[in-house]
């Protein structure tokens, strides 16, 4: 069975510039959330999708958005990358909501510039 | 304002010893606890999990001890193996019907041979 797949794995972008970020959970998993990893602040939730929906956010300004699409697949969209959007963005997947236990992809290095 | 808190950044033990790595938090709506572990370059694993109506959880060397009225949960590996030298973060909800999970800076054990 394969595992939560990010990509792209590297991005290198400019400020002022937006991205997308992809994230294809394990088949049959249906919940789909999202971390930004810093060195200076740990892992910290962005948001979670289930049914296409948003149903929790963390956080972050409106420039962190996402989605999800009725296979689960989900996108993450920063709008206006500022340099301290440099950090690893982790996807993680999990059957329903009431699973308590996330499968987590390998991540996304985003190096702002 | 750190929620969730691991006050060593690393920890050495010699193999097969017993690796003792703590973890304290300030809100006490949380009611789900877990453990993961994360190696160079890939994305955190699950290793187990507590709810608060337990202060035990067993499985295999892992156990994780979780004190209500202090506070504070610990995760016991024994015997430790030069295999589980990886970063190991603490992780709380609230709400155990979605996947909005707060984490500690995460401690990196190092098991020596």
């Amino acid at each position: 069975k394969a595992g939560v797949t990010q990509t792209p794995r590297y991005l290198i972008k400019t400020r002022g510039q937006q991205v997308t970020l992809s994230c294809s959970p394990i088949s049959g998993h249906r919940s789909v959330s999202w971390y930004q990893q810093t060195p200076g602040q740990g892992l910290q939730f962005l948001f979670e999708y289930f049914s296409e929906t948003q149903r929790n956010k963390g956080n972050f300004p409106g420039r962190f958005s996402g989605r999800q699409f009725s296979n689960s697949r989900s996108e993450m969209n920063v709008s206006t990358l500022e340099l301290g959007d440099s950090a690893l963005y982790l996807c993680a997947s999990s059957p329903s909501r009431g699973f308590t236990e996330a499968f987590f992809g390998q991540g996304t290095r985003l190096t702002v510039v | 304002d750190q929620q969730v808190k691991q006050n060593s950044p690393s920890l050495s033990v010699q193999e097969g010893r017993i690796s003792i790595l703590n973890c304290d938090y300030t809100n006490s709506m949380f009611d789900y606890f877990l453990w993961y572990k994360k190696y160079p370059a890939e994305g955190p694993t699950f290793l187990i999990s507590i709810s608060s109506i337990k202060d035990k959880n067993e499985d295999g060397r892992f156990t994780v001890f979780l004190n209500k009225s202090a506070k504070h949960l610990s995760l016991h590996i024994v015997p430790s193996q030069p295999g589980d030298s990886a970063v190991y973060f603490c992780a709380a909800s609230r709400d155990n019907y979605g996947q909005n999970f707060v984490f500690g800076p995460g401690t990196r054990l190092s098991v020596l041979p």
